[in-house]
């Protein structure tokens, strides 16, 4: 099953550590998106990009941030400044532009102990 | 921000019932709105999107309408079955990302009793 992957499928973390998350894709998508999704809010953009070496702050990217070296790869750290990181996160790709389906991974669902 | 705000945020229906959520959007010069449904435990997916140019599209037993005066877009779900439960959401380009990104609703949790 190709697609988009993210891992780990769950991640704990002490309070004060940065961790990051992995999202690759193999659907040679230029876009790639970053969410999170909190119980009763849906779901809420932290970063997204266009293209290779470039990415824009989303709603929420406050204690987030990414990188875009390569097509394929898309990953989030999450640092010691965002406040409440314990949420469920989603990655996403589409052909370019929002105007398209996006596809999302299965989630990596971050706990802070 | 641009807001998306999605109606009712739980929705329970009988099996062979009609369900309806609407969504409304602020942003005039939006031109896409799709529908996600995400099962429990599983990823969204699309399920069908409208562009501005169209004001009505059905697939099966899912359609989506478009009022772009009044700002607003419904999932239509006819005949509803038991797998149709699940949350839905809906979504739209907003301005404050150039329109290069979408604005999701907050989800409605649609439950079909049998």
């Amino acid at each position: 099953d190709g697609g988009i992957t993210q891992s780990p499928k769950y991640l704990f973390r002490k309070e004060g550590q940065n961790v990051t998350l992995s999202c690759e894709q193999n659907l040679n998508h230029d876009a790639m998106y970053w969410y999170r999704q909190d119980p009763g809010q849906g779901l809420r953009l932290i970063y997204y990009s266009q293209i290779v070496n470039d990415f824009q702050k989303g709603d929420i990217a406050e204690g987030y941030s990414v990188s875009r070296e390569k097509k394929e790869s898309f990953p989030l750290t999450v640092t010691s400044a965002q406040k409440n990181p314990t949420a469920f996160y989603l990655c996403a790709s589409s052909i370019a532009g929002p105007n398209n389906e996006q596809f999302f991974g299965p989630g990596t669902r971050l706990t802070v102990l | 921000g641009e807001n998306v705000e999605q109606h009712p945020s739980t929705l329970s229906v009988q099996e062979g019932d009609s369900a309806v959520i609407k969504c409304t959007y602020s942003d005039s010069a939006s031109n896409y709105f799709p529908w996600y449904k995400q099962e429990l435990g599983k990823r969204p997916q699309l399920i069908i999107d409208i562009r501005s140019n169209v004001g009505e599209k059905k697939d099966q037993r899912i359609a989506v309408t478009l009022n772009k005066t009044a700002k607003h877009f419904s999932l239509h779900i006819t005949e509803t079955q038991p797998e149709d439960s699940a949350v839905y959401f809906c979504a739209a380009p907003t301005r404050d990302t150039g329109r290069r990104a979408l604005t999701f609703g907050s989800g409605t949790r649609l439950q079909v009793q049998p």
